[in-house]
């Protein structure tokens, strides 16, 4: 268990269905990554927040996609009117940055992810 | 997109054989660290290195960074079956993003 937790684990919906997914992560980390991934490839970049700004979002990202992170804490990614191809494990991570005006991070702890399957 | 790449895709190996495995990245970075990933779990941090730092070691494994080539090397020493897991390397750029390769998936046989 790294302390970033992911809900739910598994989530079935029909293409065209909105869904949410929640991430906790470790609660002194003030960056929080969410990350794709298919079978048999690297986690894909979505985007990345420091605190509750959001800093970065990957140019794939459709506009389908939205996420948000409250206060700083939790975060919760949204994918509206699914698609098939949208049928992935979503990873999120968090890490501390040694310094807010521009260290790099840490190690980044990972939650078990979100596996989501469109029908 | 992917940034780094791995090298080989897939490795077998006999346990108690040393294992290698290659990153190649394209752009200039902060860091570079190595993930495991075992089937169907999230990933877990093995080892990073600095863009300053040439050679690291942690327990049984050893990373070197060559930034003129652009290029780590992760060697997993005496090898164990409990190493059996994707090998990712990841690299980390001016934008704090980090982005990561397509992976080594290692088979341990015992």
């Amino acid at each position: 268990d790294t302390g970033v937790s992911q809900d739910p684990r598994h989530k079935i919906t029909k293409r065209g269905q909105n869904v949410t997914f929640r991430c906790d992560p470790i609660s002194e980390h003030n960056r929080l990554y969410w990350y794709r991934q298919t079978l048999g490839q690297g986690p894909e970049f979505l985007t990345y927040f420091q605190n509750e700004a959001q800093l970065e979002k990957s140019r794939l990202l459709s506009d389908r996609f939205s996420a948000e992170r409250p206060k700083g804490s939790f975060s919760t990614l949204e994918i509206q009117r699914t698609e098939q191809g949208d049928s992935a494990m979503y990873l999120c991570a968090s890490s501390l940055a040694r310094r807010l005006t521009g260290e790099g991070n840490e190690k980044l702890f990972f939650g078990s992810g979100t596996q989501l399957s469109v029908l | 997109s992917q940034q780094g790449e791995e090298d080989p895709q897939a490795l077998s190996i006999q346990e108690g054989e040393n294992a290698t495995m290659n990153c190649s990245y394209k752009t200039s970075i902060n860091n570079l660290q190595w993930y495991r990933q075992n089937s169907g779990r999230g990933l877990v941090h093995l080892i990073l290195i600095r863009s300053n730092e040439r050679e690291k070691h942690s327990g049984r494994l050893r990373v070197t960074l060559d930034t003129s080539k652009k290029s780590s090397s992760l060697l997993i020493t005496a090898s164990r079956a409990a190493d059996t897991a994707s090998y990712f390397c990841a690299t980390e750029n001016s934008s704090y993003k980090l982005i990561f390769g397509s992976g080594t998936r290692l088979l341990v046989r015992p």
